[in-house]
């Protein structure tokens, strides 16, 4: 299968713990990006790697998270001191640089429950 | 800043029943347009985009899109729905933020498909 593949697909954690999530992106895509779906909402953007650089953060993302794409290939996204409003779902999507037009692939997501 | 508005929280139709989903987006140039559909607990999948051109779009699933550039719409249709296609369907617009798509999305408009 070689579509965009997240791990763990469901983490249940207690709050003040830290959780790091793991995306996969399609191996040709050099674009990369990290949404958050709440309950009754769309996603909403929370970064953006173009290979190993990460070029735009969303006010969102508030310093307890942080993400990374080292050699441009995997991704992780790591919540740290976990808030019962980071439960979410978390969705990764990825997409080639010179054809990004066509449209976002995603992953299924990482379902995120802080209890 | 572009945004998306799906005014349809809920909608329920009959099987066999046309449908059609509206969208209505704010942008200050040409649009880059999707729509995407999320079955429970998964990830989005890409039915159709427009960026330019005809603005009748064919997507999957026997599902069609037209871009209103007057109305600042893009409303999805399908001429007979089947109950496979209940799910949660996310209209979304894309900007060009530092050189790549910035995808931001409705809040969704759930189907629902009865007998």
């Amino acid at each position: 299968d070689t579509g965009v593949s997240q791990n763990p697909r469901h983490k249940i954690t207690k709050r003040g713990q830290n959780v790091t999530f793991r995306c996969d992106p399609i191996s040709e895509h050099n674009r990369l990006y990290w949404y958050r779906q709440t309950l009754g909402q769309g996603p909403e953007f929370l970064t953006y790697f173009q290979n190993e650089a990460q070029l735009e953060k969303s006010r969102l993302l508030s310093d307890r998270f942080s993400a990374e794409r080292p050699k441009g290939s995997f991704s992780t996204l790591e919540i740290q001191r976990t808030e019962q409003g980071d439960s979410a779902m978390y969705l990764c999507a990825s997409s080639l640089g010179n054809r990004s037009t066509y449209g976002y692939t995603f992953g299924s997501g990482t379902r995120l429950t802080v209890v | 800043a572009q945004s998306v508005t799906q005014p349809d929280i809920h909608i329920t139709v009959s099987e066999g029943a046309s449908l059609e989903l509206r969208c209505n987006y704010s942008y200050g140039a040409t649009p880059y347009l999707f729509w995407y559909v999320q079955s429970p607990g998964q990830g989005l999948q890409l039915l159709l985009k427009y960026f330019s051109g005809d603005t009748l779009v064919q997507g999957i699933k026997g599902f069609e899109a037209e871009f209103k550039r007057s109305q600042s719409s893009f409303n999805l249709r399908k001429p007979s729905v089947h109950w496979s296609d209940a799910a949660e369907y996310f209209c979304a617009v894309g900007a060009r933020s530092g050189g790549y798509q910035k995808v931001t999305f409705g809040i969704g408009t759930k189907l629902q498909v009865i007998p």
